[in-house]
C-alpha cells in the first residue's frame, strides 16, 4: 500500500511563508490532499490536486506536486497566527485514502 | 446544509461500561470511516463501510464494533471500555469510487476518556 510521510513540526513567524512537505511512495495515487486540523476539531479539507497537475493555487495556498520524486508541498503565503494547526497530507489510491502523520505548524507573533 | 455529525463531543466514562459513539451524515455518501487519533497526531483507520450492511476492519486492530444499517448512520460501539481506549475518535465519509477528488468530510470528533 501507500506510505505517506511528513515532518512533524514547523515553526514560522507571522507574515512569513510556510512550506509543509510530504512524500508518498505509490505513483498510482490519483489525488493528493491537504487537510487542516485545529485543536479539538476534525480535519478540514484545504485543497487537493489531481496527479496530472504540477501546481494549484488558491488564495494564500499553493500546492506543488513533483510526480517524479513523489513529493507534495503546501505553501502558505503571509502566514497568520490563525494558521497554527496540524496539517495532514493524504493520497487517494485504489479506493483508499492514506494519511501522513501530520505536521504541527506553530506561527509565532 | 450537508454535513457529518458526531456525538458526544466529549465523554468521560468508567472502566467496563458499554458506550456507543454516534456518527451521521446527510450527504448520501456510500463510504464511511472511523479513525482513532493518538496524542502524537497520527490517524489510524479502525473501521470502514462501503455501503449498507457492509463493514470492514481497518489497519489498526480495535476492540470496537460498528454497524451500517442505514446509509447515513455509522455508530461505533465499545462493549467494555478500558483506559487504553482513551483517544480521539473521528468519523468521516466520502463519495463512491471514482469520485475521490473531494476527499473525506470529517466530523468534529469524540474525545473519549476512560477512567
Amino acid at each position: 500500500g501507500e506510505d505517506v510521510e511528513q515532518s512533524l513540526f514547523l515553526s514560522v513567524r507571522e507574515g512569513d511563508s510556510s512550506v509543509i512537505n510530504c512524500t508518498y511512495t505509490d505513483s498510482s495515487s490519483t489525488y493528493l490532499y491537504w487537510y487542516k486540523q485545529e485543536p479539538g476539531a476534525g480535519l478540514q479539507l484545504l485543497t487537493y490536486i489531481f496527479s496530472n497537475m504540477d501546481m494549484k493555487q488558491d488564495q494564500r495556498l499553493t500546492v506543488l506536486l513533483n510526480k517524479k520524486d513523489k513529493h507534495l508541498s503546501l505553501r502558505i503565503a503571509d502566514t497568520q497566527t490563525g494558521d497554527s494547526a496540524i496539517y495532514f497530507c493524504a493520497a487517494y489510491n485504489f479506493n483508499k485514502f492514506y494519511f501522513g502523520s501530520g505536521t504541527k505548524l506553530n506561527v509565532k507573533p | 446544509e450537508a454535513d457529518i455529525y458526531q456525538t458526544p463531543r466529549y465523554l468521560v466514562i468508567g472502566t467496563g461500561k458499554k458506550i456507543t459513539l454516534e456518527c451521521s451524515q446527510t450527504m448520501g455518501h456510500d463510504k464511511m470511516y472511523w479513525y482513532q487519533q493518538d496524542p502524537g497526531m497520527e490517524l489510524h483507520l479502525i473501521h470502514y463501510s462501503y455501503g449498507v450492511n457492509s463493514t470492514e476492519k481497518g489497519d489498526l486492530s480495535s476492540e470496537s464494533t460498528v454497524s451500517r444499517i442505514r446509509t447515513e448512520h455509522f455508530p461505533l460501539t465499545l462493549e467494555s471500555a478500558r483506559p487504553s481506549h482513551t483517544s480521539q475518535y473521528l468519523c468521516a465519509s466520502s463519495e463512491s469510487p471514482g469520485q475521490g477528488g473531494y476527499g473525506y468530510t470529517f466530523g468534529s470528533g469524540t474525545r473519549l476518556t476512560v477512567v
